[in-house]
Order: C-alpha cells, then structure tokens, then sequence
C-alpha cells in the first residue's frame, strides 16, 4: 500500500533562516506525484508545490523548492529566507492511482507543525 | 476567478442529527474529492466524484455517509445520524482532471461539531 510518512511532528526555525521538512513515501508506482500543502491556523489547505515522478528537475516556486531523491523515495520541502508568515501545518501528500485508472485520491502524511521565531 | 467554495464553514449538530455539507468546485473543475481531518492528523480520502458519478468511495463509511454531485449545483456531502465521532473538518477539493500531475484545489472545509 502506498505510504507518506512525515517524522518530524514540530520544527523551529529562525526567521529568515531556510528550513527542511522531511517526507518519505512508499509506492510501486512507476508514475506519481509528491505534492505539499500548508494549512496555517485558520484552517485552510495551501497548495505549495508538486513534483513528478518523472520530472527530470527539482520543483521550485518562489521560496519552496522540492529536495526529490527518487532512489531514497523522499520529497523534503526546503523553505527558504523563513518569514514569521510561514509558521503554519506542512502536509506532503501523494497522488494515488485509484480504482477507476486515474490518478485520484491524495494520501496524505501526518504533518509537521513548523514555527517560525522572530 | 473565484476559489473552491465550501458551505457552511461551521456546523454544530447533536446526536442523530443529519449534517448536510457542500461544496462548489473551482470553475472549469468537474472532479470533486471529499476528505475528512480529524484534529491533528492529515487528512484522509473519504470519496471523488464527477458529475452525476461516483468514481470512488472506498474511503467513505459504509453506512450513514453518502454524497452526491448532481448535473447542477454544488457537490453534497451527507451525514445522517450524526455521532461523535464524526467531528471533524471536511474538505472538498476540485480539479480540472484526473492525471497524476493534476493539482488538487482545496476549499476552506466546513468544521463539524457534534454535541
């Protein structure tokens, strides 16, 4: 069965300091995405970022970039230049191939709470 | 060019009540996915719909759940005789496709307290 496992529960980082959240996943698969989301305190889910399994370059948007190391099946979230705006819930999720052929369901990890100190 | 539109953004229910949760995709968007977050955990798939089918509903509850997305209007996600344990934040999410680079756009959930 296809797996996310996020082991960090909580992280903090200095503002302006760049910052690493882990993610590991488990699929056979041969085609997949990674995705990550925030979620700050009022509860909404923020689509970050997404990255292919047969992307041949590391994602990038702004200040996230995706570390894929395809071999070690991980999908780290690097945040750079931290801001006190980013202290929220991280979630990675995969996309999962679903009964019907197509790629559906999101499973996601169990999160890593990230704050961010002045 | 207006988001993923969930209502209402709180619902407070007692036992053996009906919650009644909806959902407007994003425009352009004719996939729907429902997941459920119980308090600090991920979240987790419950059904996904397209108009008028329901393509899969393997992470769904057998029995009290159910949820529908009708030729027109807004995706309906049903609880009937609501219990506790059915606290939670449920989210709908859209996209344009099912492919496996397709992002999924999340609405803002409705929160769920049962009493």
């Amino acid at each position: 069965a296809q797996k996310i496992t996020q082991t960090q529960p909580g992280m903090f980082v200095q503002e302006k300091e760049a910052v690493t959240l882990d993610c590991t996943y488990d699929t056979s698969d041969p085609s997949y995405g990674l995705f990550w989301y925030k979620q700050p305190s009022s509860g909404e889910m923020i689509f970050l970022i997404y990255q292919g399994s047969y992307d041949q370059q590391n994602a990038t948007e702004g200040r996230y970039s995706l570390n894929f190391q395809k071999a070690r099946k991980s999908a780290n979230l690097v945040i750079s230049a931290s801001q006190l705006g980013d202290s929220a819930m991280y979630f990675c999720a995969m996309r999962e191939l679903g009964f019907s052929g197509g790629y559906n369901k999101l499973i996601f990890g169990a999160g890593t709470r990230l704050a961010v100190h002045p | 060019n207006a988001g993923v539109m969930q209502n209402p953004r709180h619902l407070v229910r007692r036992r053996g009540q009906e919650a009644r949760l909806r959902c407007s995709p994003m425009k352009g968007h004719s996939h729907v996915y429902w997941y459920r977050q119980l308090p600090e955990e991920g979240l987790k798939f419950m059904v996904y719909l397209q108009k008028e089918n329901i393509i899969d509903e393997s992470g769904m509850p057998k029995e009290r759940f159910s949820a529908e997305f009708p030729k027109e209007g807004p995706s309906i996600l049903r609880i009937q005789q609501v219990v506790r344990g059915d606290s939670a934040a449920y989210f709908c999410a859209s996209s344009k496709s099912s492919g496996s680079g397709e992002t999924q756009y999340f609405g803002p959930g409705t929160r769920l307290l049962v009493l």
